[in-house]
């Protein structure tokens, strides 16, 4: 059964495409994150929503959008793709803000071309 | 500014012997850190608390307020600890990780 799953693992397209990954969590959290690992394995915060809504946006061009259609999703999409976006986006989720422990999905491979 | 840092990006030690994960955070109130472990082909996962007092496979976390560091150790290191260690502290509802330590435990 598992927590918290993404698709695609693995995404190659082309710089100025769109495109989206998905969360699913079934843990019933009320908050997901969205992660981004770049090449140097660094871990950055994207967003975190807590019942659907955004309660924390980092520093992250507007080319970047979360959308949660409901509490156990919280889907990134992103329009015109570029180099610098190839990285592993994690996605992940914890029972409330103040929960410290976070259940990570497998990660999404993003590679721009 | 960088709130965690991790001096060491990459740590080798030879099986059955001690390491020590170096973490240093910038927080002015009551930290909450914590230590995060991603092993080959795995997901990220939760490996100690610091307000734990468990030992968790053999680590066990220390925070020393004074000077601003939190270490993760273990007396006797092995093949299968070989992983990415990620430090961690949240405030409020932000959550910030270092850039990670590489551990290699070599056999």
């Amino acid at each position: 059964d598992t927590a918290v799953s993404q698709t695609p693992k693995y995404l190659v397209t082309q710089m100025g495409n769109d495109k989206s990954i998905k969360c699913e969590q079934n843990l019933g959290h009320d908050t997901m994150y969205w992660y981004k690992q770049d090449s140097k394995k660094f871990l950055k915060i994207m967003f975190s929503y807590n019942n659907k809504e955004l309660i924390i946006n980092e520093t992250v061009p507007n080319r970047f959008s979360p959308k949660s259609p409901d509490k156990a999703h919280l889907n990134l999409h992103i329009n015109s793709l570029e180099l610098g976006d190839s990285a592993v986006y994690f996605c992940a989720s914890s029972q409330g803000t103040d929960s410290y422990e976070q259940y990570f999905g497998p990660g999404t491979r993003l590679t721009v071309t | 500014a960088q709130r965690v840092t991790q001096p060491e990006k990459l740590l080798s030690v030879f099986k059955g012997a001690p390491v020590e994960l170096k973490c240093n955070y910038s927080y002015s109130g009551s930290p909450e850190l914590f230590w995060y472990v991603q092993y080959s082909r795995q997901r990220l996962q939760l490996l100690l608390r610091h307000i734990s007092r468990e030992s968790i496979k053999g680590f066990t976390a220390d925070l020393n307020k004074g000077e601003t560091s939190f270490q993760v150790k273990k007396k006797f290191a092995q093949e299968e600890d070989s992983a990415m260690y990620y430090c961690a502290l949240m405030t409020g509802n932000q959550f910030y990780f270092g850039t990670g330590t590489s551990l290699t435990v070599i056999p």
